[in-house]
Formats: structure tokens, sequence, C-alpha cells
């Protein structure tokens, strides 16, 4: 069964600084690996997603992910936060098959600091 | 492109009544579409997948009975709560699989915030 475990249910810093949002994965099968982000009382915005092509993947708002194999991780970087760049993130996962729901992590929080 | 509605956005209703919550493909088509619920500062969780054409799949310990779940054309499926109660206050989302887009990328509403008086 696919699981995703996000460590860190909150994380905080400052403006300017880089972030790190952390993502494992478990699943059977090569995933397929994406990254959401939610603001408040929205829906879901795709950031990335890695569908076994290039294992660094480069998404919207300066955001990238690298998937690594062998320690079953998509961690979401972006190396300058911006005060916009609060809200909550989602992991997910999807073994690729066509018409499968996609897993979440209970996600994160990011808060940013002037 | 594909971009997914939800209509109403936010929804009151008196416990015992129905409630209706549409989710619509505007520029693609989706065979495949799906409904999640989230509690606040919760993850979002899988209710059901909507088929067009046929019945839906509902997840363990989801009612099927409670939440009716149609999707009669590729651009729509509808969510009723059914007798609704407090407990189903929550924020449903649906997202719609593109029937054409590959790695399976499915596109989310903006949500519907459903409370229970």
């Amino acid at each position: 069964a696919q699981s995703v475990t996000q460590l860190g249910s909150h994380v905080s810093v400052s403006e300017g600084a880089l972030v790190l949002l952390r993502c494992n994965y478990s699943s059977s099968v090569p995933p397929y690996l994406f990254w959401y982000v939610q603001y408040p009382n929205q829906g879901l915005q795709l950031l990335l997603k890695y569908t076994s092509a290039a294992t660094l993947v480069k998404g919207i708002n300066g955001f990238e992910a690298e998937f690594k194999k062998s320690e079953t991780s998509f961690h979401l970087t972006k190396p300058s936060a911006h005060m916009s760049d609060a809200a909550e993130y989602f992991c997910a996962v999807s073994e690729g098959q066509a018409g499968t729901a996609l897993i979440f992590g209970k996600g994160t929080t990011l808060s940013v600091s002037s | 492109g594909a971009v997914v509605s939800q209509h109403p956005s936010r929804v009151i209703c008196k416990s015992g009544t129905s409630v209706k919550i549409e989710c619509r493909s505007l520029d693609f088509q989706a065979t495949t579409m799906f409904w999640y619920r989230q509690f606040p500062k919760q993850s979002l969780m899988l209710m059901a997948t909507s088929n067009e054409g046929s019945k839906a799949t509902y997840e363990q310990g989801v009612e099927k009975d409670k939440f009716l779940i149609n999707h009669a054309s590729l651009t729509l499926s509808t969510l009723t709560v059914t007798s609704a109660h407090p407990e189903d206050s929550s924020f449903y989302i649906c997202s719609a699989r593109h029937q054409w887009r590959s790695y399976n990328e499915q596109f989310f509403g903006p949500g519907t915030r459903l409370t229970v008086l």
C-alpha cells in the first residue's frame, strides 16, 4: 500500500531563507509524486510533479524537488522564501495507474516571517 | 487550461436537509473524478472515486447512502450529502483526472465549505 509521510507539521523560516519541506513515500511500484500548495479556504494548486523522467523537478514559484529512490524521498525546496509562500503544503503519491486517487501526506504549514 | 469549478463555494444548511455539490471540469473531459473531505488543519481524505457512466467506488468507512455521487457526463460529477448532520460539516474538494493527460495528473476544484447547523 502506498503512503506518504511529511516530517514536520509546521515549518517556520525568515523571508529570504531556504525553505525545506520533507516528504517520504512508500510504494510497491515506481511512483508518481506531487507537491500541492493550499491557501486558506481554497483548493489545491499543483507546484510540481515527478513522473519518472528527470529526478530534479522544477515547479512554479521557484520551488523544486528531488526524487531520491534510495531514500524514498521527494523533499521540496526553495532557495529564498517569500512572504507569499506562507501556506499549507501537501505531498502526494500515485502508483500511476490511470484513475487511481492520490494519497496525501498530512501536510506542512509553512510560516514566513519578515 | 484544466480548470475545475465547484458550486456552491459555501453552503449553510439545517440538520436533516440534503445538499448537492457540483464539480465541473470547464475545459477538458474527465472520465474520473475524485471526492475528498478535509477537516480543519488536516489532510485530504479520499471519500470516493467517480467514473463517468458507472457507480462510484467508495472508500472504507464512507456511507454510500449518505454521500450520493453521480457522474453523468464527462464534465460533471455531483456529491449529495443526504440528511446532513453537524458532523458532516467539512470542506469538500473534488478533483478531475484529465482524459488525455498521462501521469495520473489531477486538477482540483476550489472546494465547498459545508456547515450544518
